[in-house]
């Protein structure tokens, strides 16, 4: 069964900074996809950044990137020009082809002023 | 485009009476999930349909939770008797399985749901 570990459950980072958050999961599949959704205090879930597993090149949206270790099954989220607005709880999930999406347990970001 | 529409977004009620959560699904959408979000267990997936067909309900806590998709464009999830323990937000999600497949979920705002 597939799992996702997200090991950080609260983190801060200052206005401007850069932020890391990690995830790490675990499959015996060799494509899939991973995610990070960001869900403020509104609870919409809201899909930040995507990664298809065969791809070697790192997605990029905006302020947004990965840096994802297929060998090593990890998938970190940095966060670049950190705003007030990207305070949230994120979280990284796993999909492996029309199956159900597994999400971990999140981290809560706070972007202080 | 609309999105996943839920109803209620927000239900009280009282031990023991029935709930029933709508879904809308996306238009062209032939995936369903039903997730519920606790702070003690995170997201948990319920059930999923492809094609109206429920695939995977091994995550149903119990009989009291039954869900039923009669067409491709509405869903339901329904506890008889709600329990105090039921309290929680209730996410439907859809996705297309073929054609314009990137894999992602697309969510609806979700019902918060409080069994008192």
């Amino acid at each position: 069964a597939q799992t996702v570990t997200q090991s950080q459950p609260e983190m801060s980072v200052q206005e401007a900074e850069t932020v890391t958050l990690s995830c790490t999961y675990d499959t015996s599949e060799s494509n899939y996809y991973l995610f990070w959704y960001k869900q403020p205090p509104s609870r919409q879930m809201i899909l930040v950044i995507r990664q298809e597993a065969y791809k070697q090149q790192n997605a990029t949206e905006n302020r947004f990137s990965v840096n994802f270790q297929k060998a090593a099954k990890s998938f970190s989220l940095k966060i670049s020009d950190s705003q007030l607005g990207d305070t949230a709880m994120y979280f990284c999930a796993f999909r492996h082809n029309n199956n159900d999406m597994r999400f971990g347990a999140g981290t809560r970001l706070t972007v202080k002023p | 485009d609309a999105g996943v529409i839920q109803s209620p977004r927000h239900e009280v009620t009282e031990m023991g009476q029935e709930v029933t959560l709508r879904c809308k699904p996306i238009s062209g959408h032939n995936s369903l999930f039903w997730y519920r979000q606790t702070m003690m267990r995170g997201l948990e997936l319920l059930i999923y349909f492809n094609n109206n067909v429920p695939i995977d309900d091994s995550g149903m806590p119990e009989d009291r939770f039954s869900a039923k998709m009669p067409n491709a464009s509405f869903s339901t999830l329904k506890i008889q008797p709600s329990e105090p323990r039921d309290s929680a937000v209730y996410f439907c999600a859809s996705t297309p399985t073929s054609g314009a497949n990137t894999g992602e979920l697309f969510f609806g705002e979700g019902s918060r749901l409080t069994v008192l």
